[in-house]
């Protein structure tokens, strides 16, 4: 099994849909956890990240986390064209130094 | 400020070729990161450094080779290139290793292929 499992997509939704991404975690020392958005052929930047369990908000962009269970998702409200990517979550323990990653969700959002 | 760098952005080798990957920063980040990306598999460790004059292995550092002789540049090696190895290689950086208050910022990758 992998530590970090997301489907793979790819997701199709028409402008303005809300877009449900999720990953499962199997490591319960995982205590940050982050989603990269990557454009097609360039390198994924950070979107969002939290440390805790619950809700946090940017814009369109929730991100939420449940420790519990060792899932977290992002939502994306009244989706656009260019939010078309691929979304990777991304997770680390307290005291890591490295990263780790799901395999992405390739996302496309039709006008 | 150009943030992280790639050279060269695409390559194809021969089985058996080497070649060098160079990574820079201009950002005074002390940790250094090269990923590969394979699809359906996500982005994979393949070496990190955490301050010049150190490295250590990834999730798949077999075939690879890394140093840090300066701090803002971290290169990765193939001695003898594989099919295998055929992908794409990000470099990335933070300013620390744990991620609180840290973002890891990514270069635009560099395309392989092995022929």
């Amino acid at each position: 099994q992998k530590e970090v499992e997301q489907d793979p997509g790819p997701l199709s939704v028409p402008e303005g849909a809300i877009v449900s991404l999720n990953c499962t975690y199997s490591n319960s020392a995982f205590q940050y956890f982050m989603w990269y958005r990557q454009y097609s052929r360039k390198g994924p930047e950070l979107l969002m990240y939290t440390y805790s369990s619950g809700n946090k908000e940017d814009g369109r962009f929730t991100a939420q986390v449940d420790k519990s269970s060792k899932y977290i998702s992002l939502f994306i409200r009244d989706s656009q064209p260019s939010d078309s990517a691929t979304y990777l979550c991304a997770m680390i323990n307290n005291y890591g130094q490295n990263f780790v990653f799901g395999p992405g969700t390739r996302l496309s959002v039709l006008p | 400020n150009a943030g992280v760098t790639q050279t060269p952005k695409f390559r194809v080798l021969k089985t058996g070729q080497s070649m060098t990957l160079l990574c820079a920063q201009d950002m005074n980040h002390e940790y250094m990161y090269w990923y590969r990306q394979d699809p359906g598999m996500g982005l994979r460790l393949i070496h990190y450094s955490v301050g010049e004059g150190t490295t250590a292995k990834g999730e798949v550092p077999d075939g690879y080779n890394v140093s840090r002789l300066k701090k803002q540049n971290f290169l990765l090696g193939l001695e003898s290139a594989a099919p295998s190895q055929t992908s794409v290689y990000f470099c990335a950086s933070t300013f620390r290793g744990t991620f609180k208050d840290n973002e890891q910022f990514f270069g635009p990758g560099t395309r392989l292929t092995v022929l």
